[in-house]
Order: C-alpha cells, then structure tokens, then sequence
C-alpha cells in the first residue's frame, strides 16, 4: 500500500527556520517525483515545487516562481524521505502543507497525498 | 500565473448530477490533455478523482467523469449522494515556469 506520512504540526516564531518531512513507503520512492502543496487557511491549493529522489542534480528539483527562493525541497533516499523547509518563517507561511506523489513531472497527477503538516507562525 | 476559473459553488439534490467547470487558457487546459480534478473533504487531504481530463483511478466510483472542450474541462458527478459534498479543485499542467496550476475551488452541497 501506497502510504505517505508527514510529520506532525509545528508551531513557530517568526525569523525561526523549520523543516518538515514526507516519508514515502509501499512504493519505490526513487522513481516517483514527490511534490509539495500549500493550502492556507481557507483557501485553496498551489503548487510549490517538486523533487525526483532519484537524481540528485539540481534539475531533478523545480520550484514555482511563487515560491522560489523561499523554501527548499529535498529528499533523502536512503531514508524514503523529502523535506521542505524554510530559514526564516513569515506569518504569511501559516498553512497547510502536503505532500504528493507525482508520477511524471511533465504532469499534473497527484495520485497520493500524506496527511498534511500543519505550519502556524505567529509571535 | 493565474488559478484556474471554477465556479465557487453548486448544488444539486441526491441522484441528481451535477457539473463543475474548470476554465484556463491556451497555456494550460487548451494545451494538455493534462486535468485532474481532485475531492477534499473538510480537514482532509486532497483525493485524486480524475486525471488526463477523463481517466478515474480504480478505487474512484465510476459516477464521477471527466471531459474537456477547448480552454474548459468539467467535472460531472452523477447520482449524487450525500458523501459527494465536499470541495472539488481542478488542476493542469501548464507550459510556464509554474508547471502545475490549480482552479479556486468549488464547493458541493448536496441539498
């Protein structure tokens, strides 16, 4: 079974930095790209980025132009994990936060979701 | 780039069907046979319902169909039930830099 498990809700400063994790199972985690989706409170979806596990090359990462420069998505193989994080949190980064598998970067299929982490920033 | 126009809601009555538009442009909807459409029930995570414009996961009821004509794809759920209401999202792959581009969302309620 095809299982994504996110890690648990964090609350946070803002100026502080975060990290939170995906951990991938029941699949091969190396030949999926995993993507991350924010939804803020009440709001919709936007895609943020995605990473291929598989390669390690910079270009095996891509980022929408929103949210460039302000979060960086990675992964570990050895472990079946991808992260996503930030070095210095805003509360406009209160949200939300899932995971997905995506099965082809040249597509928008999101056929697996974890259960979500949600980030609250406030002072 | 922009979301994806969806209407904000509709409502239909059990066994009823209803349908849900997604419109874009020729950079995303028009481009690619590339849409899927996604349920998310309140505090839950996002469910994959459509994708490709017309194809349903195995696990997806076969009430739920999916088409697409022009810049517009639509989302049609037939013999609606009372677990059908929920938020819907469409979503494309887009030829810009942002790569995935999703609508505003619509809400179902099932009267």
């Amino acid at each position: 079974e095809v299982q994504l498990v996110q890690s648990g809700a964090e609350v946070k400063k803002p100026g502080e930095s975060l990290k939170i994790s995906c951990k991938g199972s029941g699949y091969s985690f190396t030949t999926y790209w995993i993507g991350w989706v924010r939804q803020m409170p009440g709001k919709g979806l936007e895609w943020m980025g995605s990473i291929y596990p598989g390669n390690s090359d910079t270009r095996y990462t891509r980022y929408s132009p929103s949210f460039q420069g302000q979060v960086t998505i990675s992964a570990d193989k050895s472990v079946s994990t991808a992260y996503l994080q930030w070095s210095g949190l805003k509360a406009s980064d209160t949200a939300m936060y899932y995971c997905a598998r995506n099965p082809d970067i040249n597509s928008d299929i999101l056929d697996y979701w974890g259960q979500g982490t949600l980030v609250t920033v406030s002072s | 780039q922009s979301a994806l126009t969806q209407p904000a809601s509709v409502s239909g009555s059990p066994g009823q069907s209803i349908t849900i538009s997604c419109t874009g442009t020729s950079s995303d909807v028009g481009a690619y046979n590339y849409v899927s459409w996604y349920q998310q029930h309140p505090g839950k995570a996002p469910q994959l319902m459509i994708y490709e414009v017309s194809n349903r996961p195995s696990a997806v009821s076969d009430r739920f169909s999916g088409s697409k004509s022009g810049n517009t794809a639509s989302l049609t759920i037939s013999g609606l039930q009372a677990e059908d209401e929920a938020d819907y999202y469409c979503s494309s792959f887009t030829s810009t830099s942002t790569l995935v581009v999703f609508g505003d969302g619509t809400k179902l309620t099932v009267l």
